[in-house]
């Protein structure tokens, strides 16, 4: 009964090519995010989504495009994909905004690009 | 510019004995901060937090402490089980919408039996 699931959990995948990671959560939670986890192990926010709008957007190169197709989705597509992408890619979600609220994390999708 | 610094990379306890985790922050308008676990190939997973109203939250074996005046936080967990072995992540925010959690690199956590 996964809470917060993505796919794929691994993505191996060539530099400058175009890919997706799925996600999915049936907590009926408004609020999703992507985190990204590079080599330093640092969890950075990348985007969040509260009832399917942008509310944070973290500096994010435009090649990332998140898109939320409903409230228990919200998907990551990636595009010309760079060295530097390679990285672990969590989805969360909560309900409601506030930075007091508990985040459900997925269990990442481990990205190599080659 | 890490806004929530882990320094230790790792602590090793024995089994039974007290696990200290300490967790330091630069950003004063941060007002509530939590404790993630998380295992190998998992995603994290809230274990505590607390507000900055209060200077201690408990929760069974795990405890965290809130130092405002010096911007710092710990958490106690005692007494330690090998179950406990992972890497805990302190995370911090401030009170509001749109608010997002700001994380430390994490400590490793080894409780050795």
């Amino acid at each position: 009964d996964t809470a917060v699931s993505q796919t794929p959990k691994y993505l191996v995948t060539q530099m400058g090519n175009d890919k997706s990671i799925k996600c999915e959560q049936n907590l009926g939670h408004d609020t999703m995010y992507w985190y990204k986890q590079d080599s330093k192990k640092f969890l950075k926010i990348m985007f969040s989504y509260n009832n399917k709008e942008l509310i944070i957007n973290e500096t994010v190169p435009n090649r990332f495009s998140p898109k939320s197709p409903d409230k228990a989705h919200l998907n990551l597509h990636i595009n010309s994909l760079e060295l530097g992408d390679s990285a672990v890619y969590f989805c969360a979600s909560s309900q409601g905004l506030a930075g007091d609220n508990e985040q459900f994390f997925g269990p990442g999708t481990r990205l190599t690009v080659l | 510019d890490q806004q929530v610094k882990q320094n230790s990379p790792s602590l090793s306890v024995q089994e039974g004995r007290i696990s200290i985790l300490n967790c330091d922050y630069t950003n004063s308008m941060f007002d509530y901060f939590l404790w993630y676990k998380k295992y190998p190939a998992e995603g994290p997973t809230f274990l505590i937090s607390i507000s900055s109203i209060k200077d201690k939250n408990e929760d069974g074996r795990f405890t965290v402490f809130l130092n405002k005046s010096a911007k710092h936080l710990s958490l106690h967990i005692v007494p330690s089980q090998p179950g406990d072995s992972a890497v805990y992540f302190c995370a911090a925010s401030a009170y509001g919408a749109n608010s997002k959690l700001t994380f430390g690199k994490g400590i490793t956590l080894s409780v050795r039996p």
